[in-house]
């Protein structure tokens, strides 16, 4: 069975403080890691995907890395907007996409 | 209209009520998906379909029904209902049911009372 582990739960940052979040995985065979941010109210949106250890992906503030265990979203310089609640899933092929609870991010200004 | 569109938005019924979701896909998709996201939960993947065929169910109780009439549409008729059951149902799309990414509906806040 497929299992995500996200790290921490919630996060606080100030404005412009860099920070990563955690996502380790366990799955019989990786064929994709994604990254999601999800908005109070809202479904989640899709932010990166990766499908091998050593891939990174960068997209404005954010960069996603894999490795054969886990994954990192490194946000630099955070700004208010960058609050959200990310969410990382797993597919392993026979469990369909796995999610991990998730990390509440907050930026305050 | 683009995206994932998912109506209501909001939703409260009684445990003796029948209901239905709807979902429809503007992204010429050929898979769709239902999720239920429960509050200090992970997203709990209940359905899916590829081209109008179900391809899985992950054990969900019969009180919930999937219908996939064409690929662009998505169902889930709901009927005597308990209170955990009050979620966040998503609907989700991809190109096909392999390694693709999933384009997510705005949800419907399911309230049973």
């Amino acid at each position: 069975e497929d299992q995500v582990t996200q790290s921490p739960e919630a996060l606080r940052l100030q404005e412009g403080e860099s920070s990563s979040l955690n996502c380790s995985y366990t799955v019989s065979g990786l064929r994709g890691l994604f990254w999601y941010r999800q908005d109070p109210g809202k479904g989640p949106e899709f932010l990166f995907t990766l499908y091998s250890a050593g891939e990174e992906k960068e997209k404005e503030r954010l960069k996603a890395t894999l490795t054969k265990k886990e994954s990192f979203l490194h946000i630099t310089a955070p700004k208010p907007e960058d609050s959200a609640t990310y969410l990382c899933a797993v597919y392993g092929g026979a469990d369909g996409l796995t999610f991990g609870k998730g990390t509440h991010l907050i930026i305050q200004p | 209209e683009t995206g994932v569109t998912q109506t209501p938005r909001h939703l409260v019924m009684g445990m003796t009520n029948k209901k239905s979701l709807k979902c429809e896909q503007h992204l010429g998709h050929n898979a769709m998906y239902w999720y239920k996201q429960s509050a200090k939960k992970p997203l709990e993947l209940m359905f899916v379909y590829s081209l109008e065929e179900r391809v899985e169910n992950n054990s969900v109780p019969s009180r919930f029904s999937p219908e996939c009439p064409n690929s662009s549409h998505l169902f889930l008729h709901l009927h005597t209902l308990q209170p955990e059951d009050s979620a966040l149902y998503l609907c989700a799309s991809s190109q096909d049911t392999e390694r693709d990414i999933q384009y997510f509906g705005a949800g419907t806040r399911l309230s049973v009372l």
